[in-house]
């Protein structure tokens, strides 16, 4: 496509609930990375994938989180338990390399957990 | 890790005048350094970068600074103008993964 799309854009839950975060990258680009943005803050890095595999998974915050990209294309951050503290701005972005440069970022979802 | 800094958290311009925007960081084998623009529901957009063998680099108003031995990177933004207010983030990498400062609000006054 075009651009890093993110899906859905927004997504209200309730406490304890499972959901699933969609990013179609850019095609063509065999690096993803999804990142955290709360409120006033930057983002912080969640993982990042070269092709299929977990490159790096370090920034994941504890074991509800998860994140699977099966085909080297799509990719779903999936949250399970969810928690009031999750509630941030999840970005997905891609690039042709696993360099820091030539990031495209998505526009995010903005998951409020109440 | 890396643990980069930014400053000032807000700042706010008269239009026409200069904005500067200060970031430090932590590990020296970082080696690009990428400005991002923000603006309010969007996504993070890049508006310059500056790897580590050079020291400046500019881009029609907007420059950016690298000083390695004392591990800082400015923003300079010249003829502010309306259209450039907006939350401005800092960032450094030494690979695939982009450690970013906490952003700097501008706001340009007309």
């Amino acid at each position: 496509g075009a651009g890093v799309s993110q899906t859905p854009s927004n997504k209200v839950t309730e406490k304890g609930k499972y959901v699933e975060l969609r990013c179609d990258p850019i095609s063509g680009h065999t690096a993803l990375y999804w990142y955290r943005q709360s409120l006033g803050q930057g983002p912080e890095f969640l993982i990042y994938f070269q092709g299929t595999g977990a490159a790096d998974d370090s920034g994941l915050p504890n074991d509800r989180f998860f994140a699977v990209r099966p085909e080297g294309s799509v990719s779903t951050l999936k949250i399970q338990r969810t928690e009031r503290g999750d509630s941030a701005v999840y970005l997905c972005a891609s690039s042709l390399g696993g360099t820091g440069d030539g990031y495209t970022f998505g526009s995010g979802t903005r998951l409020t957990v109440v | 890790g890396e643990n980069v800094e930014q400053h000032p958290s807000t700042l706010s311009v008269q239009e026409g005048d200069s904005a500067v925007i200060k970031c430090t960081y932590s590990d020296s084998a970082s080696n690009y350094f990428p400005w991002y623009k923000q603006e309010l529901g969007k996504r993070p957009q890049l508006i310059i970068d500056i790897r580590s063998n050079v020291g400046e680099k500019k881009d029609q108003r907007i420059a950016v600074t690298l000083n390695k031995t004392a591990k800082h990177f400015s923003l300079h933004i010249t003829e502010t103008q309306p259209e450039d207010s907006a939350v401005y983030f800092c960032a450094a990498s030494r690979d695939y993964k982009l450690s970013f400062g906490a952003g700097t609000t501008v706001t340009v006054r007309a």
